[in-house]
């Protein structure tokens, strides 16, 4: 079936290092990708989307490429901020909408 | 824009009580979701209205949960008989289109049950 999948539930990074937060799916129809972010006691909210194969996404920073070819979506940031620290959760859908599907979510944690 | 607005944001109620819980959203936007959150299970969708009409209730623990969209403005989640297992924030966003556009997402209501 569809699903979206996230292989770390926690990462802890140092202030200034890169991170990469892993995003793979499986579905059988045309993929519409997402990344939201929720930083704590807020609600989630977007942070990146597309549908488009191999075309850099990029927003506040972090940017993300879907890749049909190997079903990923991975979420980039070249230096993470103490701001960063939220969770990370990437969702599924297609682009006529038939279904959606979220990841675990991802908890980033920076530290000075 | 007010954004997604949910009410009340935090309710405590008895082991067997009911809860009502509130969600209006953007205006224009078409379709309403609502999710569960917990440390123990993440993020878990609960149902989704497109147009005032139920799409997807697949989410929706077939006893005591209801869920309803009287208008466009506004949709309900009651709980009925509470059990402690029910605690969770309760999340309910909006988007324009369905379930392929950008999810608006509210504050959501700290549900308590004791």
């Amino acid at each position: 079936g569809d699903s979206v999948t996230q292989t770390e539930g926690l990462v802890t990074l140092t202030k200034g290092l890169p991170v990469m937060l892993n995003c793979t799916y499986q579905t059988t129809y045309s993929p519409f990708l997402f990344w939201y972010v929720q930083h704590l006691n807020e609600a989630p909210k977007l942070l990146l989307k597309s549908s488009t194969d191999n075309k850099r996404t990029e927003h506040q920073g972090f940017y993300a490429t879907l890749h049909k070819s190997s079903s990923s979506f991975h979420l980039q940031k070249s230096s993470v901020q103490l701001s960063d620290s939220a969770l990370y959760f990437c969702a599924l859908s297609d682009i006529s909408g038939t279904y959606q599907r979220f990841g675990t979510g991802t908890k980033l944690q920076v530290v000075p | 824009n007010a954004g997604v607005i949910q009410t009340p944001r935090h309710k405590v109620t008895g082991k067997g009580q009911e809860a009502t819980l509130w969600c209006e959203p953007i205006s224009g936007h078409s379709a309403v979701f609502w999710y569960r959150q917990t440390i123990v299970q993440g993020l878990e969708f609960l149902t989704y209205f497109r147009n005032q009409a139920p799409i997807d209730d697949s989410g929706m623990p077939k006893e005591r949960f209801s869920a309803q969209m009287p208008n466009q403005s506004h949709s309900t989640l009651k709980i009925q008989s509470t059990q402690p297992q029910d605690s969770a924030v309760y999340l309910c966003a909006s988007s324009w289109g369905g379930r392929q556009d950008t999810q608006y997402f509210g504050p959501g209501t700290r549900l308590l049950v004791l």
